[in-house]
C-alpha cells in the first residue's frame, strides 16, 4: 500500500464530538490528500496538501480543517462531527501532484457518527 | 464543474471475454487520465496512465484509450478472469480539481 497508513481503521463517535484522523507515509512524498467515499457519490476531494503547511480546500471541505506540520503526516479534524460526515475516507499521496502522476491509497477509516 | 461519468451499472461478464468499460467527461480535456481499481474494504490502486498525446496505452491485459474529440476513454480488460472481479474509476485531474468517476462494477463469472 505504498508505504500509508491510515488511523484509527474504525471509529464510532457521537454527533457534536471533535475527531481527529490520521494519514502516515513513509514515502517523502509532496502531496497529500483526504477524500471521502459515499454511495452515490464517489470519491471526492475534502482537503490537500503541497508541502508543510501548505493546503488547500478540495470540493466538500465544509466541515473539515487539515494540518500537515510534518512532510508524512496529514490530519483531518472534524471541529464538531455530525451524521453527514458518516464516511469512509481515504488518504492518497501523490510524488508529483495528481495531475501528472498517480495516487496512492490508503485503506480508509471508517466513521460512524451517532 | 467538472464531471465523469461512467456506467453506473454493474458489467457482467464470462470469463475470457473482453469487458470494456467507458469513461465520459465535460469541459477541457486533461492532459492525463488515470484508471483505477477498488476492491471491497480497500483503497483504490492506480492501473494506467494516459496523456493527450497518447492514443492507446497498453499494460498486461489491460487497455486503455483515450479520445479528447469524443471527451471519452475507454477501459479494456481482454481475456477477462474472475479475479479482475472489482469496481474501476475513472479519475481526471486539471490543477486542483481532481475529479473521480463514480465506478463501474465488473463481474466475471467462471
Amino acid at each position: 500500500d505504498a508505504g500509508i497508513t491510515q488511523s484509527p481503521r474504525h471509529k464510532v463517535t457521537e454527533t457534536g464530538t471533535p475527531v481527529t484522523l490520521r494519514c502516515h507515509q513513509t514515502e517523502n512524498h509532496r502531496y497529500m490528500y483526504w477524500y471521502r467515499q459515499d454511495p452515490g457519490h464517489g470519491l471526492r476531494l475534502i482537503h490537500y496538501s503541497y508541502g508543510v503547511k501548505d493546503t488547500d480546500k478540495g470540493e466538500v471541505s465544509d466541515g473539515y480543517s487539515v494540518s500537515r506540520s510534518k512532510t508524512e503526516d496529514f490530519l483531518l479534524t472534524l471541529e464538531s462531527a455530525t451524521s453527514s460526515q458518516t464516511s469512509v475516507y481515504f488518504c492518497a499521496i501523490s510524488e508529483a501532484g495528481a495531475d501528472n502522476s498517480p495516487l496512492h491509497f490508503g485503506n480508509g477509516t471508517r466513521l460512524t457518527v451517532t | 464543474s467538472q464531471k465523469i461519468e461512467q456506467n453506473s451499472e454493474a458489467l457482467n461478464i464470462q470469463e475470457g471475454k473482453t469487458a470494456t468499460l467507458t469513461c465520459n467527461y465535460t469541459n477541457y480535456s486533461p492532459a492525463y487520465l488515470q484508471w483505477y481499481r477498488q476492491d471491497p474494504g480497500r483503497g483504490p490502486v492506480f492501473l494506467l496512465l494516459i496523456r493527450e498525446n497518447e492514443k492507446e496505452k497498453r499494460k498486461e491485459r489491460l487497455k486503455v484509450t483515450f479520445d479528447t474529440t469524443l471527451k471519452q476513454s475507454l477501459f479494456h480488460i481482454t481475456a477477462s478472469q474472475p479475479a479482475d472481479s472489482a469496481t474501476y474509476l475513472c479519475f481526471k485531474a486539471a490543477g486542483n480539481k481532481l475529479t473521480f468517476g463514480g465506478g463501474t462494477r465488473v463481474l466475471v463469472k467462471p
